[in-house]
């Protein structure tokens, strides 16, 4: 079973750049189509960043694609989040999410457990 | 595409029969998953492509619609089901979320 596990800092500075990364285990990160990005920010809903397919094509959404990058290593299982040019807004629970079914009948599951980044002085 | 879920919150009571809605700016065909989410927990999928149960959830979750009108309906509520709701539009990208429904004990 597929189990995903965010890492990175928890505080950032404004102006700073998140960096994140997600360790996939149980699996192959090439056992799936998509791996993604969700955040949320305190008290708010779900917002999709973008997504990386195993091979290393990306999609971001259009609000943040100017700032973020997402990308994949193979080698160490894991995918990753750069997030640059950080304000209070991007204060959220981060959750690194995998890809199940076949586009357009997918649907994000697994999920990581989320990590909470505050950008803060 | 745009999600808007109804209502926001809702008062419910164990053993209630209770119903999301959810509307797509454009027709989705029946691209259309719910989550669950209970506080400080990941979200979890229960239902995919509009009515398919995701395995290991209580047949007490159903989904149904297409196009661009959607519904969740919890047929006899349990404790465990008050969390927050959303669906999410697997259509196209950028893949977008309803604001969620929050399912609180009345």
């Amino acid at each position: 079973q597929v189990q995903l596990q965010e890492s990175g800092p928890g505080l950032v500075k404004p102006s700073g750049t998140l960096s994140l990364t997600c360790a996939v285990s149980g699996g192959s990160i090439s056992s799936r189509n998509w791996w993604s990005w969700v955040r949320q920010p305190p008290g708010k809903g779900l917002e999709w960043i973008g997504e990386i397919y195993h091979s290393g094509s990306t999609d971001y959404s259009p609000s943040l694609k100017s700032r973020v990058t997402i990308s994949v290593d193979k080698s160490k299982n894991q995918f990753s989040l750069k997030l640059i040019s950080v304000t209070a807004a991007d204060t959220a629970v981060y959750y690194c999410v995998g890809d199940s079914g076949h586009p357009p009948e997918n649907w994000f599951d697994p999920w990581g457990q989320g990590t909470l980044v505050t950008v803060s002085s | 595409i745009q999600m808007t879920q109804s209502p926001s919150s809702l008062s419910a009571s164990v053993g209630d029969r209770v119903t999301i809605t959810c509307r797509a700016s454009q027709s989705i065909s029946t691209y259309l998953n719910w989550y669950q989410q209970k506080p400080g927990k990941a979200p979890k999928v229960l239902i995919f492509d509009a009515s398919s149960l995701q395995s290991g959830v209580p047949s007490r979750f159903s989904g149904s619609g297409s196009g661009t009108d959607f519904s969740l309906t919890i047929s006899g509520l349990q404790p465990e089901d008050f969390a927050t709701y959303y669906c999410q539009q697997s259509y196209n990208t950028p893949r977008t979320f309803g604001g969620g429904t929050k399912v609180e004990i009345k």
